[in-house]
């Protein structure tokens, strides 16, 4: 089993239409939880972090459960610019600051 | 953009020749990651450098190898190159005494062995 599973995708998404990504971890110990984006043949940045209570930042909005080791990523009223690589990413250190363990990211396109 | 910069931005190699790529991390951060990005997959972890020592491996043979700086800056070495080490290389940068283990990522080396 992958310790990062997500959605296989690709997928594509009319403009303005609502979107979810769904992703599993396999370390129960696992800390810290992250989105990030990747655009085509960049870097990946940071998106958002994942809180148990949930959080929300603009259009989009970010759930943890911990028991089902499931996380999501909900994007409200896409934009093209949101077309990219969706990664859910898990820190799976004791501390919290060692490796990142990355899913193999669901592509996004978003069509006009 | 993170302040984390990584050189050389391209590189091609041929199997068996061996390459140092270097990564200049953010200003105030005293950890740096590597993580390998093959075609189409998300970065796996190679290792992690803290006050200049390995800190943390991934699945990946001892030919990978690397060092940190005392100015935090790191390298990557890899020695006898294969044909499935072409890939993106990307540094990650973060600081240690922070535990939300969030990274910032360079632009990254893409590297292709023919």
């Amino acid at each position: 089993r992958k310790e990062v599973e997500q959605d296989p995708g690709p997928f594509n998404v009319p403009e303005g239409a609502t979107v979810a990504f769904n992703c599993t971890y396999s370390n129960s110990a696992s800390q810290s939880f992250f989105w990030y984006r990747q655009d085509c043949r960049k870097e990946p940045k940071l998106l958002m972090s994942v809180y148990s209570s949930g959080n929300e930042d603009g259009r989009f909005t970010a759930q943890l459960n911990r028991a089902s080791q499931y996380i999501s990523l909900l994007i409200r009223d896409s934009k093209l610019s949101d077309s990219a690589t969706y990664l859910c990413v898990v820190n799976g250190g004791n501390f919290g600051n060692e490796k990142l363990t990355f899913g193999t990211g669901t592509r996004l396109t978003i069509i006009p | 953009e993170t302040g984390v910069t990584q050189s050389p931005t391209h590189l091609i190699k041929t199997r068996g020749q061996q390459v140092t790529l270097r990564c200049s991390s953010q200003s105030g951060h005293n950890t740096v990651s590597w993580y390998q990005q093959a075609l189409g997959q998300g970065p796996q972890f190679i290792f992690q450098y803290y006050r200049e020592e390995e800190n943390g491996r991934g699945n990946f043979p001892p030919r990978f190898s690397g060092l940190q700086f005392p100015n935090y800056s790191s390298e990557l070495n890899v020695n006898a190159l294969e044909l499935d080490d072409s890939a993106l290389y990307l540094c990650a940068s973060s600081l240690w005494d922070r535990d939300t283990g969030e990274q910032f990522f360079g632009p990254g080396t893409r590297l292709t062995v023919l």
